[in-house]
């Protein structure tokens, strides 16, 4: 099992830019989701999504999209970069979010995206 | 007032010694807690679930309490592969989000 790939893991952009993040994972977890980690800041949540089709809003969506055609695959869309947007960016996926400190719960994380806006 | 809030650090340890932190959690609805670790320029991984009674794992013991709303960590018998940053992380009953602290970092000296 690869467990949750994420691609690129570094990139630059210029404001204005759009891009795609890449996550997949092959645990055949129901539950993906996208976090930014900001210096001093815990991670955030952008945007989640509980099975394929089905997405929502996290703490932080704006200036993100996400879809979620398969159960392997989350991308995450930036549409217009901002240097507020600068940070490092997780997928993580579980078997669900069911309430309950069981093994349902762990996270498992992607080795992030390193994003700098100019 | 952040929701689950941490004590930044670092707290510097020479090895061998034990090691505790709290966490302080705002939502009194929240169910679920855990500790992740996070490696330097790496991703978080799960450390353990904090069960109501306390739960020990070799030298982690993690430990709740509702009443005071925090939930601590104690590493015994430190080694210098434990220096890491520890996010704490509370799921509450309402959303089933997860809300994670920004990290303690342990720094563990020879």
């Amino acid at each position: 099992n690869a467990g949750v790939t994420q691609t690129p893991k570094f990139q630059v952009l210029k404001t204005g830019q759009s891009m795609t993040l890449q996550c997949a994972q092959d645990m055949n977890h129901e539950y993906m989701s996208w976090y930014r980690q900001d210096p001093g800041m815990g991670l955030r949540l952008i945007h989640y999504s509980v099975g394929a089709g089905i997405t929502d809003q996290g703490e932080v969506p704006n200036g993100y999209n996400v879809s979620r055609s398969t159960t392997e695959d989350f991308p995450l869309r930036l549409l217009s970069a901002a240097p507020s947007q600068t940070s490092v960016y997780f997928c993580a996926s579980s078997y669900s979010t069911l309430a309950g400190a069981s093994s349902y719960n762990e996270q498992f994380f992607g080795p992030g995206t390193r994003l700098t806006v100019l | 007032r952040k929701e689950v809030e941490q004590d930044p650090g670092p707290f510097n340890v020479p090895e061998g010694a034990t090691v505790a932190f709290n966490c302080t959690y705002s939502n009194s609805a929240s169910q679920s807690f855990f500790w992740y670790r996070q490696d330097c320029r790496k991703e978080p991984k799960l450390l353990m679930s904090v069960y109501s009674s306390g739960n020990e794992d070799g030298r982690f013991t993690a430990q709740l309490n509702r009443a005071s709303q925090y939930i601590s960590l104690l590493i015994r018998d430190s080694k210098l592969s434990d220096s890491a940053t520890y996010l704490c992380v509370v799921m509450t009953r309402s959303n089933y989000q997860l809300i994670w602290g920004a990290g303690t970092k342990l720094i563990i000296k020879p």
